[in-house]
């Protein structure tokens, strides 16, 4: 089974500055889909940035990127430019594409709070 | 294009008492997934449908159960509930195969007293 573990409970950054989310996954596969999901205080989770396993490339979303790292198993968000509307709790999650479903394998969820 | 929609967004019962939730998802979406999410256990899935049919099912007692209709709209019920079961429920919607990006409804906070 995969697992996906998020080391940072909660961060901290100055608005405008850069912070950086950790997440690392454990899975045997070598073609799955990781995502990251912004939770806000109204608890709708939104899609923020999705990675291809497959695709060396990082992915880019405006001033979301992420730095993914396939044979260390991790897949970092960076937050340029941080906005106090990014203060959410961030979650990084799994799918497999061995399967024919959506299932998705969170993490525990690192908040992030934007000092003004 | 609307979004994934859920009802009711709040809602109290006694243990022992049965519940059922709705989700709507995005139009033309046919995967309807189901994760419960706590403080202490984060968010796991429970199960997900697809043209009417579970396609996965998480780690979660009989209690747990679910259905879609024609129309993609799904339901889960939980029955014999729990002070545990307290919990906020998220259904979330996708196209169809696994390349697809799910979005996320609002949530049903369920309160079990």
């Amino acid at each position: 089974a995969q697992t996906v573990t998020q080391s940072q409970p909660e961060m901290s950054v100055q608005e405008a500055e850069t912070v950086t989310l950790s997440c690392t996954y454990d899975t045997s596969e070598s073609d799955y889909y990781l995502f990251w999901y912004k939770q806000p205080p109204s608890r709708q989770m939104i899609l923020v940035i999705r990675q291809e396993a497959y695709k060396q490339q990082n992915a880019t979303e405006n001033r979301f990127s992420v730095n993914f790292q396939k044979a260390a198993k991790s897949f970092s968000l960076k937050i340029s430019d941080s906005q106090l509307g990014d203060a959410a709790m961030y979650f990084c999650a799994y799918r497999s594409q061995n399967n024919a479903g959506n299932m998705l394998t969170f993490g525990g969820g690192t908040r992030l709070m934007v000092k003004p | 294009k609307a979004g994934v929609t859920q009802t009711p967004r709040y809602l109290i019962k006694t243990r022992g008492q049965q519940v059922t939730l709705s989700c709507s998802p995005i139009s033309g979406h046919r995967s309807v997934s189901w994760y419960q999410q706590t403080p202490g256990q984060g968010l796991q899935f429970l199960f997900e449908y697809f043209s009417e049919t579970q396609r996965n099912k998480g780690n979660f007692p009989g209690r747990f159960s679910g259905r879609q209709f024609s129309n993609s709209r799904s339901e889960m019920n939980v029955s014999t509930l729990e002070l545990g079961d307290s919990a906020l429920y998220l259904c979330a919607s996708g196209l169809a195969g696994n390349t697809d990006t799910q979005y996320f409804g609002p949530g049903t906070r369920l309160t079990v007293l």
